[in-house]
């Protein structure tokens, strides 16, 4: 059971838009940054959003993210086969004290 | 550029000490405001975080296995070592190491490719 709560699988069209949303607390989404990570099959992750809504340097501007309350959420528009991979949001724990991150969001692009 | 590579036995007998390295280059554990943090994946399943290493010593640990961690740097080396006691089968997963900045919550930006452990007798 993760501390925080992400939907276990979504589906969405190719060139649609899908929201992938992660639940927390106070002790860890409330008061810290959230950062989402893309896993492709068979690859380690990769860092896609940091401080709630900001890209590193090469993520396409497909990929967004915010933050209100206790509860984050990653977008992707424009939704691509390619984009076919899991999603995990993690964050800080100040109660804790731990990193935690999400059960992960398997991600089809049917 | 940032690189991160795991290395370490890829099968271990249950109740024995599992020993990674990280092994890394383009940045310098000497650095003000550097960590390292490792992160394991058992297998078809979530990211679970272990622990975190930064430039000034400091260490954080998951508090579950708290007991059984512990985490070393050799800055000379560019390495940084964990150390899991009484390996279970549970254990089995893909063992990750990855640079993160202090205070950036779970913001880890670059990853090594992962190490697959096993445990069985």
């Amino acid at each position: 059971q993760s501390v925080l709560t992400q939907p276990p699988s979504l589906s969405a069209a190719p060139g649609q838009r899908v929201t992938i949303s992660c639940s927390g607390s106070s002790s860890n989404i409330g008061n810290n940054y959230v950062s989402w990570y893309q896993q492709l099959p068979g690859t380690a992750p990769k860092l896609l959003i940091y401080d709630n809504g900001k890209r590193p340097s090469g993520i396409p501007d497909r990929f967004s993210g915010s933050k209100s309350g206790t509860s984050a959420t990653l977008g992707i528009t424009g939704l691509q086969t390619g984009d076919e991979a899991d999603y995990y949001c993690g964050t800080w724990d100040s109660s804790l004290r731990t990193v935690v991150f999400g059960g992960g969001t398997k991600l089809t692009v049917l | 550029q940032i690189t991160l590579k795991e290395s370490g036995p890829t099968l271990v007998k249950p109740t024995q000490t599992l020993t990674l390295t990280c092994t890394f280059s383009g940045f310098s554990l000497s650095t003000s405001g550097v960590g390292v943090g490792w992160i394991r994946q058992p297998p078809g399943k979530a990211l679970e975080w272990l622990a975190l290493i930064y430039w000034d010593d400091d260490k954080r640990y998951s508090p579950s296995l708290k007991s059984r961690l512990t985490i070393t740097k050799d800055t000379s080396k560019n390495q940084v070592v964990l150390t899991m006691t009484n390996m279970d089968p549970v254990d089995t997963a893909t063992y990750y190491c990855a640079h993160t900045p202090r205070g950036s919550g779970a913001r880890f930006d670059y990853w090594g490719q992962g190490t697959l452990v096993t445990v069985s007798s």
